[in-house]
């Protein structure tokens, strides 16, 4: 089965400061990765997804992300953060397997900018 | 295009009571999913669908049901509330597994 763990529950980062929020997976082969943001009382956006190729991969707002496959990790990052950015985010594996195809998400991590 | 749409925005029930959250989308997407999130929990898959006339449960399937007539609409059914069920439930869409996935603006549901 496969599943997300987001360590980190509550980050604070300063206005400027660079980011990154963790993101482990568990699944049997290669996954779909996605990172998601939901601002408060919000639905939820899609930042950057992952599927082949090249492992490094951009998403909107400035943010990217890696995959690592021998750490089973698909880590976000920003270099320099905004005000704006304060919301919570959300790592999600998807699988294709058939009518199983489905998305699992982490816990997720709020983030707290401070001016 | 509308994108996904969900009904109502908010709803108090009783325990017992049943209902129906309302999903609608109008990008003909094959995959729909409910989820519901819950402080601390994330969200969490109730039940989804990849196409009409097919659906399989999630995580936490128990106490919900689905029914998928048509491509543009995915209803989520709770035949007797219960607190537990107090949530904020979303609803999804998307082309297909490697497509984003698009999300409804909530349905705020509080059993009492």
């Amino acid at each position: 089965a496969q599943s997300v763990t987001q360590p980190d529950i509550h980050i604070t980062v300063s206005e400027g400061a660079s980011l990154e929020l963790r993101c482990n997976y568990s699944y049997g082969a290669t996954p779909y990765l996605f990172w998601y943001v939901q601002s408060p009382g919000q639905g939820l956006q899609l930042l950057l997804k992952y599927f082949s190729g090249d492992t490094l991969v951009q998403g909107i707002k400035g943010f990217e992300a890696e995959f690592k496959r021998s750490q089973s990790s698909f880590n976000l990052r920003k270099p320099s953060v905004h005000w704006s950015d304060a919301a919570e985010y959300f790592c999600a594996v998807g699988a294709l397997s058939g009518t199983a195809s489905k998305l699992t998400f982490g816990t997720g991590t709020r983030l707290q900018v401070t001016l | 295009n509308a994108g996904v749409t969900q009904t109502p925005k908010f709803q108090v029930l009783k325990t017992g009571q049943s209902m129906t959250l309302q999903c609608a989308q109008d990008m003909n997407h094959e995959y729909m999913s409910w989820y519901r999130q819950d402080p601390g929990m994330g969200l969490r898959l109730i039940h989804y669908s990849v196409g009409a006339g097919i659906t399989d449960q999630g995580e936490v399937p128990n106490g919900y049901n689905v029914s998928r007539s048509t491509t543009e609409d995915f209803p989520l059914r709770l035949l007797s509330a219960a607190p537990s069920q107090t949530s904020v439930y979303f609803c999804a869409s998307r082309r297909d597994p490697q497509s984003t996935q698009y999300f409804g603006p909530g349905t705020r549901l509080l059993v009492l």
